[in-house]
């Protein structure tokens, strides 16, 4: 089955700096790699996706790429804000078997004033 | 309220006890999934719907896990005789079919077990 790998477990960069999270997978076949933000004690939150026909996407300050090739995937904040700290879960899934999605372990994000 | 919702929030149970939760997906999603999710860690699946047909369950669900959803809508969790390491948060999502756009998740019960 598919097994995503996530680094770092923890990221902290200065306000108004860039993140970048990076992920892989092992399934070759997955072809659907959303991406979750979860705040303490809240639910995850899809914040952006990707498919596999593309290998960039870019929503205000989130870009997210793609490369098929190398089965990884990463999520890049730029002019991070102190919003911005939560906890970011990439995921990846096979949309043509109709497949659930799994998870990373995350990655814990601060945002430092 | 037209999003995901799960009952209760909160679940502190003895051990050994049964404990069952409920999930209301999003009306018109066919798709229904039950994670479990430990401090630090990303959400596990545990098993999933369509409709009320079980299409799949994780290894990790012991047989003392057990899902329904009996008429296509609502679904429950339910947990025979807990332990110590069921204590988590217990997730549930809903989609429409082939997940487009991805889950939409509950808020989750937190279990404890003491």
């Amino acid at each position: 089955g598919e097994n995503v790998e996530q680094h770092p477990s923890t990221l902290s960069v200065q306000e108004g700096d860039s993140a970048v999270i990076k992920c892989t997978y092992s399934d070759s076949a997955s072809n659907y790699f959303p991406w979750y933000k979860q705040e303490l004690g809240k639910r995850p939150q899809l914040i952006i996706d990707i498919r596999s026909n593309v290998g960039e996407k870019k929503d205000q300050r989130i870009a997210v790429t793609l490369n098929k090739t190398a089965k990884h995937f990463s999520l890049h904040i730029t002019e991070t804000q102190p919003e911005d700290s939560a906890v970011y879960f990439c995921a990846a899934s096979n949309m043509n078997r109709d497949d659930k999605i799994i998870f990373g372990k995350g990655t814990r994000l601060h945002i430092l004033p | 309220d037209t999003g995901v919702s799960q009952d209760p929030r909160h679940k502190i149970t003895k051990r050994g006890q049964n404990v069952t939760f409920r999930c209301d997906p999003i009306s018109e999603h066919n798709r229904l999934y039950w994670y479990r999710q430990t401090l630090g860690q990303g959400p596990e699946f545990l098993t999933y719907f369509q409709n009320e047909a079980q299409l799949e369950k994780s290894r990790l669900l012991s047989d003392r896990f057990s899902a329904e959803r009996p008429k296509g809508s609502f679904s429950t969790l339910e947990i025979q005789r807990t332990e110590q390491g069921d204590s988590a948060m217990y997730l549930c999502a809903s989609s429409l079919v082939a997940g487009i756009d991805g889950y939409t998740f509950g808020s989750g019960t937190r279990l404890t077990v003491v």
